[in-house]
């Protein structure tokens, strides 16, 4: 089946600093979306990319769906102590249901 | 708008008793999928549905697992009877389109955070 690598695993930042983490597959995909985990909810959805070379904003994050439809790449700008917790990348190939990446820990230090 | 409803939200239980997680989804959405959260595998689909009817199954860990969604509004899924490894958190979500339509985005429920000892 469809395989997501997200990298990195874990990321330790300065607050005020930017953010990128990213997601490749093995396989074609036709949507990918980005969310957002935080302790002890369920993710919640930051931005949804349907279009190849599509970039798409949400305020401080930016969210690219890549030209070979293989990628994509969630950025956050100027990083603050809210914006803890767990990324994940998740996507659709063909008509199958979403599978995830296991996700990006993120850790703001004020 | 009130979004997909999971309960319980956390459970303790003993090996061996019946567990039982239910899910209220997003109304008008006929797409509802059970996923399953740990730390070394991250989040798994267990089953899906369309318009009541399980679609994929295929997901679920083994017969003691079970889904049913007797209507359009509710959701259960089953462990009997549980073991300690099936500790884990349990998200129910909902979808108005089918996976992989364009624009079709999945909601999440909170969770049920599910502890076997």
């Amino acid at each position: 089946g469809q395989q997501l690598n997200q990298s990195p695993q874990s990321m330790f930042i300065q607050e005020g600093e930017d953010v990128s983490m990213n997601c490749t597959s093995s396989s074609i995909f036709n949507t990918w979306l980005w969310y957002k985990q935080d302790p002890g909810e369920g993710p919640v959805l930051l931005i949804a990319l349907y279009k190849a070379g599509e970039l798409t904003s949400n305020g401080r994050l930016t969210a690219q769906f890549g030209i070979t439809r293989k990628d994509s790449f969630l950025n956050i700008s100027a990083s603050i102590p809210s914006d803890v917790g767990i990324y994940f990348c998740a996507g659709h190939s063909g008509n199958t249901p979403l599978v995830f990446g296991k996700g990006t820990r993120l850790s703001v230090i004020a | 708008d009130a979004g997909v409803i999971q309960s319980p939200r956390h459970e303790v239980t003993e090996m061996g008793q019946e567990v039982t997680l239910r899910c209220k989804p997003i109304s008008g959405h006929d797409y509802l999928f059970w996923y399953r959260q740990t730390m070394m595998r991250g989040l798994e689909l267990l089953i899906y549905f369309n318009n009541n009817v399980p679609i994929d199954d295929s997901g679920m860990p083994e017969d003691r697992f079970s889904a049913k969604m007797p209507n359009a509004s509710f959701s259960t899924l089953k462990i009997q009877p549980s073991e300690p490894r099936d500790s884990a958190v349990y998200f129910c979500a909902s979808s108005l389109r089918a996976p992989g339509q364009s624009g079709n985005t999945i909601y999440f429920g909170e969770g049920s955070w599910l502890t076997v000892v």
